[in-house]
């Protein structure tokens, strides 16, 4: 089975600009969960989106959105990208209420 | 709502001791407790985790955890550390198996 794939693994961008980033959930999971970890920090949970709907949210403003598509893969938009985004955004995917496997997640710098 | 709070932010221990990762949370329901290993520019490795049951819980790579609900604890063990176990610890706790609240992380020195 193949694992969680992330993509780009790294990208620069300006403050202001939009960025999307992708995630491929691993084979059989329905349920994908986006994370940002801050340098230095520890995970943060964004939201997570479960068959094509969102299914709870973390402390993230709206400027951070989502998409799932039916075949279960994922993508993170960020708008109006500021400073304070740049991190690595790391997904997860599942099948619901079962354990969560991680990419190798996508490092976002910000200029 | 849930948290968690890691004891120290750097851990040091010499090659062949014991690796001791303080992990304290805080949930209104009964939790899921986690420890993740992250190792530089990789995604999180699941060590280990607690849902019910047996309250000492063996994980990968030697590693350990024992729940103890009277002092909110999760605390990581390692009998001897290897110079491979040099990498970012996070404790974690989550009311199911995927919506998950991290602490802000341990990183653990191995010293030869």
């Amino acid at each position: 089975e193949t694992g969680v794939t992330q993509s780009p693994t790294h990208l620069i961008k300006t403050r202001g600009q939009q960025v999307t980033l992708r995630c491929s959930s691993q084979s059989g999971h329905n349920t994908v969960s986006w994370y940002q970890q801050a340098l230095g920090q520890g995970p943060q949970f964004i939201f997570q989106y479960y068959r094509e709907e969102e299914n709870g949210r973390g402390n993230f403003p709206p400027r951070f959105s989502g998409l799932q598509f039916p075949n279960y893969s994922s993508e993170l938009n960020v708008n109006a990208l500021e400073l304070d985004d740049s991190a690595l955004y790391l997904c997860a995917s599942s099948l619901l209420d079962t354990e969560a496997f991680f990419g190798q997640g996508t490092r976002l710098t910000v200029v | 709502a849930q948290s968690v709070t890691q004891l120290g932010s750097h851990v040091s221990v010499s090659e062949g001791a014991l690796v001791l990762l303080r992990c304290n949370y805080s949930s209104s329901v009964p939790p899921y407790l986690f420890w993740y290993v992250q190792y530089p520019n990789q995604g999180l490795q699941l060590l280990l985790k607690y849902t019910t049951g047996a309250t000492l819980v063996k994980g990968i790579n030697g590693f350990e955890a024992e729940f103890k609900k009277s002092e909110t604890s999760f605390h990581l063990t390692k009998p001897s550390a290897h110079m491979s176990d040099a990498a970012e610890y996070f404790c974690a706790v989550s009311e199911r198996d995927d919506k998950i609240i991290f602490g802000k992380g341990t990183r653990l020195h191995i010293l030869p």
